[in-house]
């Protein structure tokens, strides 16, 4: 079955470094999302993509943010400035074009800011 | 903030029927239910979705009140595997919605 893949797997950074994380959706699927978990805390939504554009952002998704899909395959999300209260897990997903469809979720970067 | 309400923990013997509550007493015509899990360390797994019919799939069935206020997950013989935390979700039809999670239901298989 085609799957949602994130990478790296586990991402540390110094405060104050961009951080990149990677995403590959999958294959045929059109619409992007990035969601974001801090530890014991709920998955929040973080932004959606479509048609190389945000279709909708959260209060979360500030100027640090930024989503990218550079090329057919890879959809990225970049933390220009990374603060402490980053550290989270971040979960790429992605869905298809039908009427009925569901987001299919990848296995998530941890992202710890030292 | 969510529109349903779950309990926060339950438990299950191994090899047993797993039901899930999940009220959702505000849900409008055009809302689907949507149940996913999470099990440790991993993203977030579609397990179903329904209008208004009970529906059926290779994991699990869903069985929503007729007057749809409520619905019940179900996992006909739990495993191990299945220890997860379980989220119920209302959410239009719509290919580009956010999913708004709440804190979902901690299930625990016991052997």
């Amino acid at each position: 079955e085609p799957e949602v893949t994130q990478t790296p797997s586990h991402q540390v950074t110094q405060m104050g470094q961009e951080v990149i994380l990677r995403c590959v959706p999958i294959s045929n699927h059109l619409y992007f999302y990035w969601y974001r978990q801090i530890l014991g805390q709920k998955v929040e939504f973080l932004v959606s993509f479509y048609n190389n554009e945000i279709s909708e952002k959260s209060e979360i998704f500030d100027d640090q943010f930024s989503v990218e899909r550079p090329d057919g395959s890879n959809f990225t999300l970049k933390i220009r400035s990374t603060k402490l209260e980053d550290s989270a897990m971040y979960f790429c997903a992605s869905s298809d074009d039908t009427l009925e469809t569901a987001q299919h979720f990848g296995d998530g970067t941890r992202l710890s800011i030292l | 903030d969510a529109k349903t309400t779950q309990p926060p923990s339950m438990d299950c013997a191994e090899g047993r029927a797993a039901n899930l509550p999940c009220n959702h007493s505000t849900i409008s015509g055009n809302e689907y239910v949507y149940w996913y899990r999470q099990i440790h360390s991993q993203g977030p797994q579609y397990i179903i979705h329904g209008l208004k019919n009970n529906e059926t799939n290779e994991m699990a069935s869903l069985i929503i009140t007729e007057d749809r206020k409520s619905s019940t997950l179900i996992l006909p013989h739990a495993t191990l595997r299945d220890t997860a935390v379980y989220y119920c979700i209302v959410s239009p039809l719509n290919r580009d919605d956010k999913i708004i999670f709440g804190k979902g239901t901690r299930l625990h298989i016991l052997p």
